[in-house]
Order: C-alpha cells, then sequence, then structure tokens
C-alpha cells in the first residue's frame, strides 16, 4: 500500500526562525512526484514545493526547500526565516499512477498533516 | 491563476437526503478529483474523473457517486446521506500535459471546501 507519513502533528518555531517538518513515504513506483501543500485557516490548499524523484537536487521556492533522500524514502521540508504567514497545516503527498480505460491517470496520496505555529 | 469553485463553503443536510455537491474549474483541466478532509485522516480520494463521462474509484468510494458531463464541472453526489459522511471536502483539478507518451504530473489545484454537516 503507499503511505505517507507525518510523524509531527504539530511543531511551533519562532518568527525569523528554521523549522523543519518531516515526511516518509512508501512507494513501489521508481518514478514519481512529492509534493509540499499548505492549508492556512482559510482552507484553501497551496503547492508550495514540487519534487521530480528521478531529480537528485533539492527543490527550492525562495524560503522553502526540501531535504530529498529516495533511497531513505523520506521528503522533509525547512522552512527558513519563518513568518506569521506561513502559520498553517502542511501536508506531504506523493503521487500514484493508476490505470485507466485509456491508459494512465495520477493521483495523491497525502500525509495526515503536521500543523505549525509560528511564534513571535 | 486557476480557479476551483465550489458550489457552497458550508451545507446542512439530513440523513436519507440526497446531497450535491458542485465543482467548477476554469483552467480547461482534463483531471478533477474529489477528497475529504478528517482531523488525523489527512485527505482521503473519493473518486476522480480524467475525461468527460470518465471516473475511477479512489480509496473510499463507498456511499458516493460523481457525475462529469462537462469538462469544467465535476459533481461529487451522496446518494443517501448518512452521519458519518459529516466532513470537509474538497475538490482539485490539475491538467496533463504530455505527448509522445511522455506524461507530465502537473501540480493539483483545490477549492475552499464545502464542510458539509449530516444531521
Amino acid at each position: 500500500a503507499q503511505t505517507v507519513t507525518q510523524s509531527q502533528p504539530e511543531m511551533s518555531v519562532q518568527e525569523a526562525e528554521t523549522v523543519t517538518l518531516s515526511c516518509t513515504y512508501d512507494t513501489s513506483e521508481s518514478d514519481y512526484y512529492l509534493f509540499w501543500y499548505k492549508q492556512p485557516p482559510s482552507r484553501q490548499m497551496i503547492l508550495v514545493i514540487r519534487q521530480e524523484a528521478y531529480k537528485q537536487q533539492n527543490a527550492t521556492e525562495n524560503r522553502f526547500s526540501v531535504n530529498f533522500q529516495k533511497a531513505a524514502k523520506s521528503f522533509s521540508l525547512k522552512i527558513s526565516d519563518s513568518q506569521l504567514g506561513d502559520a498553517a497545516m502542511y501536508f506531504c503527498a506523493h503521487t500514484n499512477e493508476l490505470p485507466t480505460a485509456t491508459g494512465t491517470a495520477s493521483k495523491l496520496t497525502f500525509g495526515t498533516g503536521t500543523r505549525l505555529q509560528v511564534t513571535l | 491563476d486557476v480557479k476551483v469553485t465550489q458550489s457552497s463553503r458550508y451545507l446542512v443536510k439530513r440523513t436519507g437526503e440526497k446531497v450535491f455537491l458542485e465543482c467548477v474549474q476554469d483552467m480547461d483541466h482534463e483531471n478533477m478529483f474529489w477528497y475529504r478532509q478528517d482531523p488525523g485522516l489527512g485527505l482521503r480520494l473519493i473518486y476522480f474523473s480524467y475525461d468527460v463521462k470518465m471516473k475511477e474509484k479512489g480509496d473510499i468510494p463507498e456511499g458516493y457517486s460523481v457525475s462529469r458531463e462537462k469538462k469544467e464541472r465535476f459533481s461529487l453526489i451522496l446518494e443517501s446521506a448518512s452521519t458519518n459522511q459529516t466532513s470537509m471536502y474538497l475538490c482539485a483539478s490539475s491538467s496533463y500535459r504530455g505527448s509522445g507518451g511522455f506524461y507530465s504530473n502537473q501540480p493539483q489545484h483545490f477549492g475552499d471546501g464545502t464542510r458539509l454537516s449530516i444531521l
């Protein structure tokens, strides 16, 4: 079974500090994508960062970066210079290819989320 | 920007009612998805559709059905609502981008969610 594990239900970081959210996953596929999504209190999920499994270089997006360890099936998110607006629920997810009548389609398997609090 | 619109932010229905949740996207995306989100369980896929009139079951399809008559619209149907279907429902869409057999996963874009309460 495809699974995604986020072992930290809640995390807290002080403004301007750095925090790392952990994620491990299990997949039998050799080529897949990994994502971190952010869900602020307003509830709309927003893509934070994406990593392609065949790329060894870790993805970065401004203050957000990942530490992707393919062999260990680990995909952690690092937030640098944390801001109050970073407070949200963060979900890790990976793709699964599913057969369809016309080929394949991709679905996402999500972790249970990490609630990040940012304090002054 | 991609816009995924869910028809209701909050909905209250009674057990046994037939419930329709509507989702519309404005970016001509091929793929559309329905998830439910429950505390401690994350997001779980109910159904998805990769083309008009095409649908596939997700991880938890029991008690639900879907309809995709037009590319931009994907409806989730609770045929006979039960209290265990009280949840947050999220719709998402994504594009398929590829040629010559190469398939590229494009990120999913989400709506604001519908918080459904079944009494």
